[in-house]
């Protein structure tokens, strides 16, 4: 069965680094695209970034451009998420999750439990 | 960017009772639309996606209807298990974006 298990988060102070994984199973993860997504604490679900199945495409929401970068090792089966200058308003759940396509453009069909990043000093 | 606007923000039904929740887009989506579930401490699931197909394993008593910017998800009889968040999500252009929301609560 597909599994999405993401590692990495923690508590990290404005301006710092930090870089979430996620490792997956269960499916030819080298065919899809993945996405990360958001979720503040008791709010609603904010897409971050994607990637395609072959690394050529990656989509970013404006929130986080050219802060955070998206990447993948299809050797591995992970995703990954290095996040730098980091904000309070960055403080969210993060999942990962599966497209049900190799180009990232559509919904998903599979996400991970998330990991948890607290951005404060 | 589209936004997706979900109505109402909290549902109050009785088990048993037909739900009926709402999705609307600033500008047409076609029939890129999900829904999905998402209940407290629990990652997101998959409900419906092409606006009314049921993704793999989802009950019959979940459909989903609509095209262009007015969407419904409905729940013909409210099982206990069902009381959840339901986010919808726009795949039509980028960036994908999800409504704020509905909350199922136990009337």
């Amino acid at each position: 069965q597909v599994q999405l298990v993401e590692s990495g988060g923690g508590v990290v102070q404005p301006g710092r680094s930090l870089r979430l994984s996620c490792a997956a199973s269960g499916f030819t993860f080298s065919s899809y695209g993945m996405h990360w997504v958001r979720q503040a604490p008791g709010k609603g679900l904010e897409w971050v970034a994607v990637i395609s199945y072959d690394v050529r495409n990656k989509y970013y929401a404006d929130s986080v451009k050219g802060r955070f970068t998206i990447s993948r090792d299809n050797s591995k089966n992970t995703l990954y998420l290095q996040m730098n200058s980091l904000r309070a308003e960055d403080t969210a759940v993060y999942y990962c999750a599966k497209d049900f396509s190799s180009g990232g453009g559509y919904y998903s069909d599979y996400w991970g439990q998330g990991t948890l990043v607290t951005v404060s000093s | 960017e589209i936004v997706m606007t979900q109505s109402p923000a909290t549902l109050s039904v009785s088990p048993g009772e037909r739900a009926t929740l709402s999705c609307r887009a600033t500008q047409s989506v076609s029939s890129s639309l999900a829904w999905y579930q998402q209940k407290p401490g629990q990652a997101p699931r998959l409900l419906i996606y092409g606006a009314s197909t049921r993704a793999t394993g989802i009950p019959a008593r979940f459909s989903g209807s609509g095209s262009g910017t007015e969407f419904t998800l409905t729940i013909s009889s409210l099982q206990s298990e069902d009381f959840a968040v339901y986010f919808c999500q726009q795949y039509k252009n980028w960036p994908l974006t999800f409504g704020g929301g509905t909350k199922v609560e136990i009337k």
